[in-house]
């Protein structure tokens, strides 16, 4: 399979302990976007990486979350100090940037499920 | 901020009815707007589209822009039990895809 994979598919955590998820983007792709996504809601950006630069971070990623993609490849987001509020579906995607696959479309993961207790 | 809001939030049909999705956009650096099918993981791609008044279709799917009035909608005609799910839709406008809240089409037997 040469899709987006992402690990764990759920995590269940009590609330103020640290998780991480991973994600697998589709090798020659070198955005990796990560999402996050409620119940009933649309996906929220989150932050985007073009090969390791971590180039955006939108507002709602708060000083308890961090992102890495060390070598330009796989990326590892973290949560610290878990909060209720924090329970929801990450979605990790990647896409190409080369001139023929510009405006190519995200390909996305099947996301962690995470819920804090 | 980017914006997109899709309308309805929810629709119930029967099999064999055509339906009409609605997008509408405010996007910085508007440059193309994407349909997702989400069922229980992850969305998967339905269409991308750049230009104005060009009609995408893929069976019984089909969708068309209009970057004047800022809109898109998606059209299903013939509907089947399988294509229940959450429709996203998603602009490209700086560097990442800003969605919508999506709407939940249920497609009754």
């Amino acid at each position: 399979d040469t899709g987006v994979s992402q690990d764990p598919r759920h995590k269940i955590t009590k609330r103020g302990q640290n998780v991480t998820f991973r994600c697998d983007p589709i090798s020659e792709h070198n955005r990796l976007y990560w999402y996050r996504q409620t119940l009933g809601q649309g996906p929220e950006f989150l932050t985007y990486f073009q090969n390791e630069a971590q180039l955006e971070k939108s507002r709602l990623l708060s000083d308890r979350f961090s992102a890495e993609r060390p070598k330009g490849s796989f990326s590892t987001l973290e949560i610290q100090r878990t909060e209720q509020g924090d329970s929801a579906m990450y979605l990790c995607a990647s896409s190409s940037t080369i001139v023929r696959e510009i405006n190519s479309p995200l390909h996305f993961g099947n996301g962690t499920r995470l819920t804090v207790t | 901020e980017d914006k997109v809001v899709q309308s309805p939030l929810s629709l119930v049909v029967h099999e064999g009815d055509t339906v009409t999705l609605n997008c509408s956009y405010e996007v910085t650096n508007f440059r193309s707007l994407l349909w997702y099918k989400q069922e229980k993981k992850a969305p998967t791609f339905l269409f991308m589209l750049t230009s104005s008044g060009i009609e995408k279709k893929s069976g019984r799917l089909s969708s068309i822009l209009d970057k004047k009035e800022l809109f898109s909608i998606l059209n299903i005609t013939a509907t089947q039990t399988g294509d229940s799910a959450v429709y996203l839709c998603a602009c490209i406008g700086r560097n990442m895809l800003t969605f919508g809240g999506g709407t939940r089409l249920m497609v009754k037997p």
